[in-house]
């Protein structure tokens, strides 16, 4: 199995734009997490999905934040307008059955709004 | 509000020395506790889980302890090495099987 894998890897944009994040779980696994990563806040949830369905999106900052599970393998973070404040590492995460399990995490973007 | 700290940000050892890291929490009854592994421009690994009615788990050079009384985890990882240095985050978990709460982490160095 390749593992989550997240695309881009990297993204530079301008304050203003929309930006999407993108996500392919581990097949089979039933849950789906989108964290951010910065330095002064460390790893926060954003929100995650069960079954393809948005369980908590409590940690979703803002409006601008959006996030959707349209099939089992592929997940979007979306943000739009982005801020410079927007500019953290996203991960994502999958785990097999339930919350509390193992979760594995993909590689990451790094996003950097200007 | 729920609250995680990971006592030391930063832990330098010499190798072959046991590192031992530390996890408090507050305001939360995990079920669950996890210890991460974190390598520069990477995602976190999972290492170790640990239940709530559990004292000790082991793995290996990893060892962790989980005292629900203290609402403290400690992650040793004997014989260090180099190869060990490494960003290490201690997640809780509640009954519910919800989503993890991390720790910001701490960042171990094993110089040779």
């Amino acid at each position: 199995d390749a593992g989550v894998i997240q695309s881009p890897r990297h993204e530079v944009t301008e304050m203003g734009q929309e930006v999407t994040l993108r996500c392919k779980p581990i097949s089979g696994h039933d849950y789906l997490f989108w964290y951010r990563q910065t330095m002064m806040r460390g790893l926060e949830l954003l929100i995650y999905f069960n079954n393809n369905v948005p369980i908590d999106d409590s940690g979703m900052p803002e409006d601008r934040f959006s996030a959707k599970m349209p099939n089992a393998s592929f997940s979007t973070l979306k943000i739009q307008p982005s801020e410079p404040r927007d500019s953290a590492v996203y991960f994502c995460a999958s785990s097999p059955n339930r919350g509390g399990d193992t979760q594995y995490f993909g590689p990451g973007t790094r996003l950097t709004v200007l | 509000s729920q609250k995680i700290e990971q006592n030391s940000e930063a832990l330098n050892i010499q190798e072959g020395k046991t590192a031992t890291l530390t996890c408090n929490y507050t305001n939360y009854s995990p079920a669950y506790l996890q210890w991460y592994r974190q390598d520069p421009g990477r995602g976190p690994v999972f290492l170790l889980l640990i239940r709530e009615n559990e004292k000790e788990k082991r793995k290996e050079r990893l060892k962790v302890t989980f005292d629900t009384t203290l609402k403290q985890s400690l992650f040793h990882i004997t014989a260090s090495q180099p190869a060990d240095s490494a960003t290490y985050l201690c997640a809780l978990s509640n009954q519910a099987g919800t989503a993890l709460i991390f720790g910001k982490g701490t960042t171990l160095s094993v110089s040779s």
